[in-house]
């Protein structure tokens, strides 16, 4: 597809499980971002990835959160130990170059943690 | 922090009326965007001005910016029911370009 895809689009766990989400970026964007947004709220940036640079980390909440990208393709964004704090849309990200370009969104995955 | 600040947080107008939304940031920048989001999932950009322009137009979309008052708006024109959403405005700042700063959004709801 010519979009950022976002897999899945639902996930509901208990407290305590982990969580493994998953991000398609556009094919050849070099930057890819992940935001979380709460309900009601704005987008809370959480980690940027681009190219083969060390990935800015800046905003991950704790070390419970990580994240990887594969080259310039797909990343995953992991969540140990699930709190309900964590329940939120996450939002992936994929831009050109990164340098303050346009950003495409995918659709996002609402985590529920019960 | 936040670098953006929408305001009105929200906004409720009949169809055909003019919408205006303004946001204001903190930094120096060199661009800002404003994204629509609808039903809290995936944004969708709508138009980018840079450090340099003043007005932009695109549509029924006008955005304005003031880099000496650190503040743009956001006009949307004849307004339909299909606007309502979320709006976004986001920066990126110039001395540090890679990642873009959103503010906290305005809900518009225009009513049929």
């Amino acid at each position: 597809g010519a979009g950022v895809s976002q897999s899945p689009s639902n996930k509901v766990t208990e407290k305590g499980k982990d969580v493994e989400l998953r991000c398609d970026p556009i094919s050849g964007h070099t930057a890819l971002y992940w935001y979380r947004q709460s309900l009601g709220q704005g987008l809370e940036f959480l980690i940027y990835f681009q190219g083969n640079s060390a990935p800015d980390k800046s905003g991950l909440p704790s070390d419970r959160f990580s994240a990887e990208r594969t080259g310039e393709s797909v990343s995953t964004l992991t969540i140990q130990r699930t709190q309900q704090e964590d329940s939120a849309v996450y939002l992936c990200a994929s831009s050109l170059d990164g340098s303050g370009d346009t950003q495409y969104f995918g659709p996002g995955t609402r985590l529920t943690v019960l | 922090s936040q670098q953006g600040e929408e305001d009105p947080q929200a906004l409720s107008i009949q169809e055909g009326e003019n919408a205006t939304m303004n946001c204001s940031y903190k930094t120096s920048i060199n661009n800002l965007q404003w994204y629509r989001q609808n039903s809290g999932r995936g944004l969708v950009h709508l138009i980018l001005i840079r450090s340099n322009e003043r007005e932009k137009h695109s549509g029924r979309l006008r955005v304005t910016l003031d880099t000496s008052k650190k503040s743009s708006s956001l006009l949307i024109t004849a307004s339909r029911a299909a606007d309502t959403a979320s709006y976004f405005c986001a920066t990126a700042r110039s001395y540090n370009t890679d990642k873009l700063i959103f503010g906290t959004g305005t809900r518009l709801q225009v009513f049929p």
